[in-house]
C-alpha cells in the first residue's frame, strides 16, 4: 500500500504570497491532519479533516486554512505568507476505527519564505 | 489540556548498551500513547502505540516502551542500540475523548556511538 504522499516536497516563496500543499493519505484512511514542525516550536497541530469537514483546530492564524476533497486528499493553504512561517509541514492520515489509532506520517513540504 | 515532556534533548549512548529515552505525559481521560522516529529531511515514522492492555509495548526495530500510570510515564527502551538508530524520538498523547489531534513532546536526539 502506498503511504502519504505530499507535494510539492519543497517549495520557496515570498514574504506576502500565498502557498498551497498537497497531502494524498493512504488509501481508505478518510482522516487527515496537518502539522507545522518548526526548530523553536516544535511540532504544532494545525488541522484535522474528515469527510470533507474540519473536525478540529490548532491555535493558528486565519491565514492557515485547509480542506479536503471527496476523495479524502486534503489541501491547506497560507496567505500572506511571514518569514516565520517556514517550516516543515507534516500531513497525517488515519483509518478510523476501533483498532486503528495511530497516525501514518508523510514525507513533508519544507517551505522557505524569504 | 494535554501535554508531553521529554526532558531529555538528547541521549548518547554506546553501541550495544541499552537505551531508554523518558516521556512523561498529562491529558485528561485514558491516555492513547504513541512514539514516532523521524530521520534527517523525513517525515515521523510510527514506531509503537499503547491503546490498552500491556503495559509493556513491543514495536518496531527492537523497541519497546512501559507505559506506567501512577507516574504518567511512557519511556522508550531498547535492550541493545545500534548506530542506526540515531535519530529524533518524539513522544505523542491523546485523550480518549474530545480533539484526535496528538499533542507531541520537543523531541529527543538519540545518539549511538560507535
Amino acid at each position: 500500500k502506498a503511504g502519504v504522499t505530499q507535494t510539492p516536497r519543497y517549495l520557496i516563496k515570498t514574504r506576502g504570497q500565498q502557498v498551497t500543499l498537497s497531502c494524498s493519505p493512504i488509501s481508505g484512511h478518510r482522516s487527515v491532519s496537518w502539522y507545522q514542525q518548526t526548530p523553536g516550536q516544535g511540532l504544532q497541530f494545525l488541522f484535522e479533516y474528515f469527510s470533507e469537514t474540519q473536525r478540529n483546530k490548532g491555535n493558528f492564524p486565519g491565514r492557515f486554512s485547509g480542506r479536503q476533497f471527496s476523495n479524502s486528499r486534503s489541501e491547506m493553504n497560507v496567505s500572506t505568507l511571514e518569514l516565520g512561517d517556514s517550516a516543515l509541514y507534516l500531513c497525517a492520515s488515519t483509518m478510523e476505527g476501533a483498532r486503528y489509532y495511530e497516525q501514518y506520517f508523510g514525507p513533508g513540504t519544507r517551505l522557505t519564505v524569504t | 489540556a494535554q501535554s508531553v515532556a521529554q526532558p531529555e534533548d538528547q541521549v548518547n549512548v554506546a553501541e550495544g548498551n541499552p537505551l531508554t529515552v523518558k516521556c512523561t505525559y498529562s491529558v485528561s481521560g485514558n491516555p492513547y500513547l504513541f512514539w514516532y522516529v523521524q530521520y534527517p529531511n523525513r517525515g515521523l515514522q510510527f514506531l509503537l502505540k499503547y491503546i490498552t492492555g500491556d503495559n509493556l509495548v513491543k514495536g518496531s526495530y527492537g523497541f519497546e516502551a512501559e507505559f506506567n500510570k501512577s507516574q504518567t510515564s511512557f519511556h522508550l527502551k531498547k535492550p541493545s542500540a545500534l548506530v542506526s538508530d540515531s535519530a529524533l524520538y518524539f513522544c505523542a498523547v491523546r485523550g480518549d475523548t474530545g480533539r484526535r489531534a496528538l499533542t507531541f513532546g520537543s523531541g529527543t536526539r538519540l545518539q549511538v556511538q560507535p
